[in-house]
Formats: structure tokens, C-alpha cells, sequence
């Protein structure tokens, strides 16, 4: 099983409906990273989140990290077109390394 | 400031081959990490350099090396390529690590023929 588990895999929804995706740990975090990539291309970076109860927003998209359940998710309010895309997150280990989990590819109708 | 950038963006090799990627760093950073994304395994951590040393390494064969210059630009090598090699690599920037915010280049996509 993956060490982040990400849900949904993938998602389709209407032109102005909100969304969430979840991403849970199997093991401590240290540090949370959120990512959006096109399809084939590289990723951009959305938003860390460190420390347990953080949220941080960046226009329509917010990100909570809940340390104690090792859980973060990604909240895209009133979501368009310009959203649709894979979603990854990453997370930071002991070792240095930074291990992602396998996506969730977003659709937006419009 | 430029972003990160990897040459070349896409290649065509066949098996038994070796390719070398290239990839340029955001201007300050000091650390460059590899990453290798398939349909069937997602993404997954190569290796990261920082000040001229690998700093951690994945799980990948041998076959995969890389190095980075003084100048902080780093390269990956893959010998000996498999069709299983066939796939997007990206590499990272970070000021300071692989533990802190990454930014993404571009991609090489490889395929093995």
C-alpha cells in the first residue's frame, strides 16, 4: 500500500461546485506539500503546511494539515475550469526524502 | 527569477542505450532532486543532491546515477535502458532540501523503444 493515500483518484464536477481531496499518512508527517500538475508536464507548487491545525488559502484553494490523524486535505471552493488538473500530495520524511502519493486527477465541466 | 529547466524535453531511445538528462536549477538553489513518474507507480524519488554530494538516494537500480556540478546543475544518467525506463523525470529545486518546498522543471519525457 502507498505511505499516501490520496482520495478520490479522480473527480469530476460541475462549474461552480465546491470540492475536497484527502490526503492521509501512514506515517509521521514532517511537513505537507500540496502540488497541481497539467498533464505530462512538471508540478507547481500550491502550499506547504507544517505544523498540525495549520491551513493556509491561495485564491480558492484552501489546505488544513490535521498532524494528529496525519491527514491533510484540499478544499477548492467554487471551482472552474482553470482547476482542472492532478492534484499530488507530498510529504516530508525523517530520512530528507519526499514521497507523493499517486494523485487525484480533477475534471471541471463547464 | 527563471525557473527550473531540463533539457532535453523529450527523447527517443532504444533499449540496451544510455541517456543523460540535464537539468538547471532555480538561481540560489543549492539542492536538485530527481523524480520518476509512470502511469503504474506515480512519482517517485530518484535522488537528491545538494553542495556536490547525494544527499539520499531511492530505491532504483544502479543503472541510475547522477551528479551535480559546482554551478549546481545536475545530471542524470541511465545505462543499459529498459522499456520499463520508459517515463517522465522531473527534477526539483529547493534552497535547502528535499525537506522543504520543491519546485518542478519542466520534464523529460522518455521513451524506450
Amino acid at each position: 500500500s502507498q505511505e499516501l493515500e490520496q482520495s478520490p483518484q479522480s473527480l469530476i464536477v460541475q462549474e461552480g461546485k465546491n470540492l475536497t481531496i484527502n490526503c492521509t499518512s501512514s506515517k509521521t508527517l514532517y511537513g505537507l506539500y500540496w502540488y497541481k500538475q497539467k498533464y505530462g508536464e512538471g508540478l507547481i507548487f500550491l502550499m506547504m503546511l507544517q505544523k498540525g491545525g495549520e491551513e493556509k488559502s491561495h485564491e480558492k484553494i484552501t489546505a488544513k494539515l490535521d498532524e494528529k490523524k496525519q491527514q491533510s486535505s484540499l478544499h477548492i471552493t467554487a471551482s472552474q475550469p482553470s482547476h482542472a488538473g492532478i492534484y499530488l500530495c507530498g510529504a516530508g520524511r525523517n530520512t530528507g526524502k519526499l514521497i507523493f502519493g499517486q494523485g487525484t486527477t480533477l475534471q471541471v465541466k463547464p | 527569477k527563471a525557473g527550473v529547466t531540463q533539457t532535453p524535453r523529450y527523447l527517443i531511445k532504444t533499449r540496451g542505450q544510455q541517456v543523460t538528462l540535464s537539468c538547471s536549477p532555480i538561481s540560489g538553489h543549492r539542492s536538485v532532486s530527481w523524480y520518476q513518474q509512470t502511469p503504474g507507480q506515480g512519482l517517485q524519488f530518484l535522488f537528491e543532491y545538494f553542495s556536490e554530494t547525494q544527499r539520499n538516494k531511492g530505491n532504483f537500480p544502479g543503472r541510475f546515477s547522477g551528479r551535480q556540478f559546482s554551478n549546481s546543475r545536475s545530471e542524470m544518467n541511465v545505462s543499459t535502458l529498459e522499456l520499463g525506463d520508459s517515463a517522465l523525470y522531473l527534477c526539483a529545486s529547493s534552497p535547502q532540501g528535499s525537506s522543504y518546498e520543491q519546485y518542478f522543471g519542466p520534464g523529460t519525457r522518455l521513451t524506450v523503444t
